[in-house]
């Protein structure tokens, strides 16, 4: 089967660095996603990997390493309004998105 | 600028009645158009998708069902909704044709049915 693991929840300060996991296992791959969704509200796109390396965005950067099935959104100089939900998505070899749970960041001031 | 909207935002429904929930997209043609629901801890669950007028994929059988009458319209219905069909429901719309997979989203609507 398919399957998207990353951590439920996460922790971490104001002005601090975090970094939220992504584990696949899918029938193929054509790129991995992350969106930010506030309490709510609908997803936002975030980012997209398709090739093994880190991709720099602002504060936001995304990494994928497909040989070990894995990424990570990293967050640096955290801000209140970061307070979200971070959706890591694949798709597979037929074009489907196939979404995680969501790993739900909380900041403390 | 292409824009998505959908509603109602939020209805409560008793089982068995009906279900309408409504999307339509501004500023584009012929997109890619997808029903998601999104259940408490879980990951978004693709319903339907259609990649062109009364073209429907279906991804779970359930009872729900869903159309496209319009380019740029889908309507997701039931005729006899279910208490575990309460949920938070996103529309969503890509470009047609385009591998990226960047989907853009609707308001979403959180149905509770009772």
């Amino acid at each position: 089967g398919q399957n998207i693991d990353q951590p439920t929840e996460m922790t971490a300060t104001e002005g601090a660095i975090v970094q939220i996991n992504c584990t696949y296992q899918t029938s193929g791959f054509n790129g991995l996603f992350w969106y930010q969704q506030h309490a709510g509200e609908a997803p936002t796109f975030l980012s997209y990997n398709v090739l093994d390396g880190l991709e720099e965005k602002g504060r936001f950067s995304s990494f994928l390493s497909r040989s070990k099935g894995y990424s990570y959104l990293l967050l640096k100089e955290l801000q209140m309004k970061d307070s979200a939900s971070y959706l890591c998505a694949v798709m597979d070899s037929n074009y489907q998105l196939i979404w995680g749970a969501g790993t739900k960041l909380i900041i403390k001031p | 600028s292409q824009t998505i909207h959908q509603w109602p935002a939020t209805l409560v429904q008793p089982v068995g009645s009906p279900l309408s929930l409504e999307c339509t997209v501004e500023g584009t043609s012929n997109p890619n158009l997808y029903w998601y629901r999104q259940a408490a801890g879980r990951g978004l669950q693709l319903l339907f998708y259609s990649v062109g007028i009364g073209q429907i994929s279906s991804e779970v059988p359930q009872n729900l069902s869903a159309s496209r009458p319009q380019d740029r319209q889908f309507i997701l219905s039931s005729k006899k909704l279910l208490l575990s069909d309460s949920g938070f429901y996103l529309c969503a719309w890509g470009v047609a044709g385009e591998d990226t997979g960047e989907l853009f989203f609707g308001e979403g609507s959180r149905l509770t049915v009772l």
